[in-house]
């Protein structure tokens, strides 16, 4: 069973420039979700996602979006980047919703912004 | 609000040693408990899981936790480990609401030395 995949795996930006990353969950999940893995902050919960819609969002600006494709596939979408957005993104899934169901990660994007 | 407290932001080991890594969370209704580990440049693992029932939780890798309720704990333990068990690990929590996500500790860095 192949696992949760995220691409890219790094990703270089400029502040004030936009960047998408993706997610494909486990065959068969439903549930994504987006981690941002800053140093020094640890990980920080950003967005779920379950069957299309939008469930809940962590305590992140705006400018910090996302969506879920019909397939389950996820991307996130940061805009106007700022340098402190540099950090491991990364994406897991559940197979259904539910807080007592695993989350299985992939291996993240490494996002920096210079 | 759930938190969780790992005690240990580091913890160096000799090989063949017991380790006893410890978590702490704020205390809810009801509570999921999960440990994740992470190796270098990858994502988060799941080791074990605790949703109900048996306090003792065997995982992978020879690990095991015990949930304890009264002093809101969920200790993670190894009899004897591995240079291969050198990675970092991470308490996390879901509140069995609606919101999904899980709260995660600040982790631990195991470090196993020869």
């Amino acid at each position: 069973e192949a696992g949760v995949t995220q691409s890219p795996t790094h990703l270089i930006k400029t502040r004030g420039q936009q960047a998408t990353l993706r997610c494909s969950p486990i065959s068969g999940h439903t549930s994504v979700y987006w981690y941002q893995q800053a140093l020094g902050l640890g990980l920080q919960f950003l967005l779920w996602y379950d069957e299309g819609e939008e469930r809940n969002r962590g305590n992140f600006p705006p400018r910090f979006s996302g969506r879920q494709f019909p397939n389950y596939s996820s991307e996130l979408n940061v805009n106007a980047l700022e340098l402190e957005d540099s950090a491991l993104y990364l994406c897991a899934s559940s197979l259904v919703a539910g807080a007592y169901q695993p989350q299985h990660f992939g291996d993240g994007t490494r996002l920096s912004i210079l | 609000a759930q938190s969780v407290t790992q005690l240990d932001s580091q913890v160096p080991v000799f090989e063949e040693a017991p380790v006893e890594l410890r978590c702490n969370y704020s205390s809810s209704v009801s509570v999921y408990l999960f440990w994740y580990v992470q190796y270098p440049n990858q994502g988060l693992q799941l080791l074990l899981k605790y949703l109900s029932g048996s306090t003792l939780v065997k995982g992978i890798n020879g690990f095991e936790a015990e949930f304890n309720k009264s002093q809101t704990s969920f200790h993670l333990r190894k009899p004897s480990v591995h240079i291969s068990d050198t990675a970092e690990y991470f308490c996390a929590v879901s509140d069995g609401g609606s919101q999904g996500n899980l709260i995660f500790g600040k982790g631990t860095k195991l470090s196993v030395k020869p």
